[in-house]
């Protein structure tokens, strides 16, 4: 089965704290990824995806294969990361759908 | 550039009643998409369309209809509206593909709100 798992609804930490928001995935074939973010009164956007190993926003994510996770990770948070994140599998093919995780809300508190 | 704009942004209906949402992009992309958002499950795909004319099922599409006649613009419609389908509607666009590349990033609009009472 196709499936994205975010375990934590809410992640709360204060600025300046690491953040790890995780995501796991099940697929069979090789998978793209991506996480998307929701500021407050905006719409989803494209945060950053695995095959471009970049680093937005302080952002980073690294695909790891054999553990089927694709966490986000950022040092040191501030207060404008506070939004909802969602991680997203396309799975193999030409369609260009995307699965959705259930979403993790980051709170970063002053 | 408005990208991807849905309307209506808000909407409630009575149960029974039918209403359309209106999806149009101006980035002359290939593909389109209608998700539906709910707390704790994340967006999950209605519909989607890979082109002028087609369209496909995706996970969650019964009670929903949609129709892509113009390439530019996606319809969902809703026949018989439950209390079920209060949710926030989410359109989205991605280019598709362009040539040997599969450009994949998706453009999402505002969002409708909708509340079926």
């Amino acid at each position: 089965a196709q499936r994205v798992t975010q375990p934590e609804k809410l992640l709360s930490v204060f600025k300046g704290a690491p953040v790890e928001l995780k995501c796991n995935y099940s697929y069979s074939g090789s998978p793209e990824l991506f996480w998307y973010v929701q500021y407050s009164r905006q719409r989803l956007q494209l945060l950053l995806r695995h095959i471009s190993r970049e680093s937005i926003k302080g952002f980073t994510a690294d695909l790891n294969k054999g553990e089927t996770s694709f966490h986000l990770k950022k040092p040191f948070a501030q207060e404008e990361d506070s939004a909802m994140y969602y991680c997203a599998l396309r799975p193999s093919s030409n369609t260009g759908k995307l699965i959705f995780g259930q979403g993790t809300t980051l709170q970063v508190k002053p | 550039n408005a990208g991807v704009t849905q309307t209506p942004k808000f909407r409630v209906l009575k149960t029974g009643q039918s209403m359309t949402l209106l999806c149009a992009q101006d980035m002359n992309h290939e593909y389109m998409y209608w998700y539906r958002q709910d707390p704790g499950m994340g967006l999950r795909l209605i519909h989607y369309s890979v082109g002028e004319g087609t369209t496909a099922k995706g996970e969650v599409p019964d009670g929903y209809n949609v129709s892509r006649l113009k390439k530019q613009n996606f319809l969902l419609g809703l026949e018989s509206a439950a209390p079920s389908q209060t949710s926030v509607y989410f359109c989205a666009s991605s280019p598709g593909d362009r040539g040997r590349k599969l450009d994949t990033e998706a453009f999402f609009g505002q969002g409708t709100r909708l509340t079926v009472v």
